[in-house]
C-alpha cells in the first residue's frame, strides 16, 4: 500500500505527558499537511510543509505543539505537556506537485488525554 | 474568513433511494470545493472537486455535484444509495493555488445511514 501511512493509529496518555506522531506521505508528494478531528465536527488546518520548509501554521497551533520534516519525507508532530483539550484525531495528509489542491488523508492518530 | 455550513446533521434513506447532501459555503472569491467520504476508521477520501468551469461535477462512486454561485451552494448527489455509501460525508472549500492550495476550511459532516 502506498498510501499515507499514521502511527500510531491510538494514543492513550496521561496529561502533562508529551506524545509524539509520525507521518508517512505518498513517496513523491511534496507538500505535507496536519489536520485535527475532534468528535462531530470536520478536520481544521493545523500546519503544513512543502519539503522539509513548515509555511504556515494555525493560530490552533499552540506553543505546547511542533511539527517536523526533516528531510522532506516523513513527519512528526509532538505535542508536550498534553492537555485533556488536546484529545482529538490527528490527521495527516499529502499533496503532489503537480495536483497539490488534491489532498490524500491518512487514517489518523486518535489521542486520548486521560 | 472562509466557512462551510452543512446544514443536516444525519440523512437516513432507503437502499436505493436519491440522495443529496447540501452544503453552503462563504468565501470571497471564487473558491474551491470539495467533497470528502469518510468511513469508521478510516481516512478521508476524495470524492470529487470544483475549481471552475462546468458547474456539475462528476466524482468517484456515482457521486455528482453541482456548484451553484448564486446560492453559494455546492450540494452532492447520488441517483441510488448503495449500503456500501454509508458513512460521513464533508464539504471542503479552499483557496485558490500557491501556498493555499491543500488548506481547506470543512463543514462538520453528515453523517449517512442507509436503511436496507
Amino acid at each position: 500500500d502506498t498510501g499515507v501511512s499514521q502511527n500510531p493509529r491510538h494514543k492513550i496518555t496521561k496529561r502533562g505527558q508529551n506524545v509524539t506522531f509520525r507521518c508517512d506521505p505518498i513517496s513523491e508528494h511534496n507538500r505535507l499537511y496536519w489536520y485535527r478531528q475532534t468528535l462531530g465536527q470536520g478536520p481544521e488546518f493545523l500546519t503544513y510543509f512543502q519539503n522539509e520548509a513548515q509555511l504556515e501554521k494555525s493560530r490552533l497551533l499552540s506553543d505546547r505543539f511542533s511539527a517536523e520534516r526533516p528531510k522532506g519525507s516523513f513527519s512528526t508532530l509532538e505535542i508536550q505537556r498534553t492537555e485533556q483539550g488536546d484529545s482529538a484525531m490527528y490527521l495527516c495528509a499529502s499533496s503532489s506537485r503537480q495536483n497539490n489542491e488534491k489532498l490524500f488523508f491518512g487514517s489518523g492518530t486518535q489521542l486520548s488525554v486521560l | 474568513a472562509q466557512s462551510v455550513t452543512q446544514p443536516d446533521i444525519h440523512i437516513t434513506v432507503s437502499e436505493g433511494a436519491s440522495l443529496e447532501l447540501r452544503c453552503n459555503y462563504s468565501y470571497g472569491a471564487t473558491p474551491y470545493l470539495f467533497w470528502y467520504v469518510q468511513s469508521p476508521g478510516q481516512g478521508l477520501q476524495l470524492l470529487l472537486k470544483y475549481f471552475s468551469g462546468d458547474t456539475l461535477v462528476q466524482g468517484i462512486k456515482g457521486f455528482e455535484a453541482e456548484f451553484k454561485r448564486s446560492q453559494s451552494s455546492f450540494n452532492l448527489r447520488k441517483p441510488s444509495v448503495h449500503w456500501s455509501d454509508a458513512a460521513e460525508y464533508f464539504c471542503a472549500v479552499g483557496a485558490h493555488g500557491g501556498g493555499n492550495a491543500g488548506k481547506s476550511t470543512f463543514g462538520d459532516g453528515t453523517t449517512l445511514t442507509v436503511k436496507p
